[in-house]
């Protein structure tokens, strides 16, 4: 079965840009859409956007002019890239299948990024 | 793009039913049957309860059941177990976009 691993640096400093990688196993991304969503501490879910496999995105509009979602330099990854953070970034970040339109399944562990100087 | 609606918690005892609540606008919920629910147990990933406003995955149990009403979906838990305890999201498709509810806790007396 498809299982999905962030990784990436647990502490980013401020203005700089948090990377994360999403690695998929047991399966290919070819043919699905794929997302990342967040959780700043002890609040809610906060979609920050999806891919298609071949590389279409759609993001957050909050979040727009920072976020950027790719497929990965190496086979079976995706991205996420966002820039200039600040505090308010500080979250658990999850990458997730898009199954058909609005099937979130399954979800990584999620990685915890903190930002802080 | 605002957040969905939903009640902050929710409580009932074990066997009860209880419903969570989750209201949009015509622009996600009222113009989509495109609804989803999560499970979230504390420290864990959230879980795929629902799909398309009344799906059910393979594996969740049926006491799971799901509904919409204009702009407006509901999660009904049925025979409340102490394992229900979690917290619980909406979601919903937004033409290309996507929205999340701020979160229900559920706490099983």
């Amino acid at each position: 079965q498809v299982q999905l691993q962030e990784s990436g640096p647990g502490l980013v400093k401020p203005s700089e840009t948090l990377s994360l990688t999403c690695t998929v196993s047991g399966g290919s991304i070819n043919s699905y859409y794929w997302s990342w969503i967040r959780q700043p501490p002890g609040k809610g879910l906060e979609w920050i956007g999806y891919m298609y496999y071949s590389g279409s995105t759609n993001y957050n509009p909050s979040l727009k002019s920072r976020v950027t979602i790719s497929v990965g330099t190496s086979k079976n990854q995706f991205s996420l890239k966002l820039t200039s953070v600040t505090a308010a970034d500080t979250a658990v970040y999850y990458c997730a299948r898009v199954y058909a339109i609005l099937r979130f399944d399954p979800w990584g562990q999620g990685t915890l990024v903190t930002v802080s100087s | 793009q605002s957040a969905l609606t939903q009640p902050r918690s929710v409580s009932g005892s074990p066997g009860q039913s209880v419903t969570i609540s989750c209201t949009g606008t015509s622009g996600d919920i009222g113009a989509y049957n495109y609804v989803s629910w999560y499970q979230q147990h504390p420290g864990k990933a959230p879980k795929l309860m629902i799909y398309d406003v009344s799906k059910r995955p393979s594996g969740v149990p049926d006491r799971f059941s799901g509904s919409k009403s204009g702009n407006a979906a509901s999660l009904t838990i049925s025979g409340l177990q102490a394992e229900d305890e979690a917290d619980y999201y909406c979601c919903s498709y937004a033409g290309s976009l996507v929205v999340f509810g701020g979160g229900t806790k559920l706490t099983v007396l």
